[in-house]
């Protein structure tokens, strides 16, 4: 089956830097995506990984292993907007998108 | 904004309603797509539409029918549903179905059923 696994919830510091892991297991690999959803709001995206490497964009980054099925995405200098759910997503065989249940981001101040 | 809105933002119906969701996109995009958001599961994707055919069923009950009439525009009409199917339904948009596409998606419809 297929089967994307990520951390339920996390509690980070406003300033610090955060890692949220997601592995997965699909029929299939056409990249991954990272998306976050604030309370009540849609998904927007973040970033897309096809290739093994870290790839980074301001404050977030995220990282790719193929071998390994396994990525993550890195948050520095946290703010309190960054609170939020972080949604990982994989593109299958058919380019359909697989979703983990998403980690709930809790920043305290 | 994101370019997709969808109407009505919120929905109350009871089991022997009929009813329908509205998605519009404003982008030019080729791809459009039904997702069902449960609290603490992962999105469910329902149905899409490429180019106004639908090329993707997930095995969704049959009291979901969705209709594309073109490109900018998608429709899910709803039927004698069950209280279970209370969830966010979102629709998203995307320039075409290869996998670097990122999506774009709507503020949702959240549903529910007495």
């Amino acid at each position: 089956g297929q089967n994307i696994d990520q951390p339920t919830e996390m509690t980070a510091t406003e300033g610090a830097i955060v890692q949220i892991n997601c592995t997965y297991q699909t029929s299939g690999f056409n990249g991954l995506f990272w998306y976050q959803q604030h309370a009540g709001e849609a998904p927007t995206f973040l970033s897309y990984n096809v290739l093994d490497g870290l790839e980074e964009k301001g404050r977030f980054s995220s990282f790719l292993s193929r071998s390994k099925g396994y990525s993550y995405l890195l948050l520095k200098e946290l703010q309190m907007k960054d609170s939020a759910s972080y949604l990982c997503a994989v593109s299958d065989s058919n380019y359909q998108l697989i979703w983990g249940a998403g980690t709930k981001l809790i920043i305290k101040p | 904004e994101t370019g997709v809105t969808q109407t009505p933002r919120h929905l109350v119906m009871g089991m022997t309603n009929k009813k329908s969701l509205k998605c519009e996109q404003h982008l030019g995009h080729n791809a459009m797509y039904w997702y069902k958001q449960s609290a603490k599961k992962p999105l469910e994707l329902m149905f899409v539409y490429s180019l106004e055919e639908r090329v993707e069923n997930n095995s969704v009950p049959s009291r979901f029918s969705p209709e594309c009439p073109n490109s900018s525009h998608l429709f899910l009409h709803l039927h004698t549903l069950q209280p279970e199917d209370s969830a966010l339904y979102l629709c998203a948009s995307s320039p075409r179905l290869e996998a670097y596409n990122e999506q774009f998606f709507g503020p949702g419809t959240r549903l529910t059923v007495l």
